[in-house]
């Protein structure tokens, strides 16, 4: 069964810092991961897709990696801000539906 | 891509009572799924709903408590039955477009609570 891990839990950075969000999955059978924004008691906004194919995938400050053999997806933020504040979800798919970690919670401070 | 409607936004229920969600998309769409998400937690899948047919539940849901219609290839609809304080939640529904590489979307939730 698909696992999905993320850390950390919750991150607090200040303004203009450039920082990074971990995922891991147990599971490298996968066809693509998908990195999720959701505001808090909103729905999910998709933010990037990799196809299991790719190694990165990049949108405007945002750019995520994949490392399908180790399990592993990173998603960078360059010059964080105040309105980057939001949990940040990972989820994988392969013959199922999406699976989703638990979110990393960002704060940014101005 | 596709854009996800779903109604209500929000409830507050009682006790005992079903509320049924509705989801519509603004294309056709091959695949469309139900998740929860607990206060605090991540999204879980209930089931998919298949069109004409039975839904699929995931393990822990069945179709007693979560009836699933999906009449067509564009709407959906997730009942929650015999509501407890513990199905207070937010339902989302989500979509494919076409194969299952694709990307997966979502509507905006509908915030359940129930005293």
């Amino acid at each position: 069964k698909q696992e999905v891990t993320q850390i950390p839990a919750a991150l607090s950075v200040p303004e203009g810092e450039n920082l990074v969000l971990n995922c891991s999955f147990t599971d490298s059978a996968i066809y693509n991961l998908q990195w999720f924004r959701q505001d808090p008691g909103k729905g999910l906004t998709s933010l990037l897709l990799i196809q299991s194919s790719q190694r990165e995938q990049t949108s405007g400050r945002l750019n995520a990696s994949l490392d399908k053999s180790s399990g592993r997806s990173t998603l960078y933020i360059a010059a964080s801000q105040p309105g980057d504040s939001a949990t940040y979800l990972c989820a994988v798919t392969g013959n199922t539906p999406l699976v989703f970690g638990k979110g990393t919670r960002l704060s940014v401070i101005a | 891509s596709a854009v996800i409607s779903q109604k209500p936004s929000r409830d507050i229920c009682q006790r005992g009572t079903s509320l049924t969600i509705q989801c519509q998309v603004d294309s056709q769409v091959t695949m469309m799924f139900w998740y929860r998400q607990q206060p605090g937690q991540s999204l879980t899948l209930i089931a998919t709903a298949n069109q004409g047919s039975e839904a699929t539940y995931e393990s822990g849901f069945v179709i007693d408590k979560f009836p699933i219609s999906r009449p067509n290839l564009t709407f959906s609809t997730l009942t929650v039955s015999n509501m407890s304080p513990e199905d207070s939640s937010i339902y989302l529904c989500s979509a494919k477009t076409g194969a299952s590489t694709d990307t997966q979307y979502f509507g905006p939730g509908t915030r359940l609570t129930v005293l």
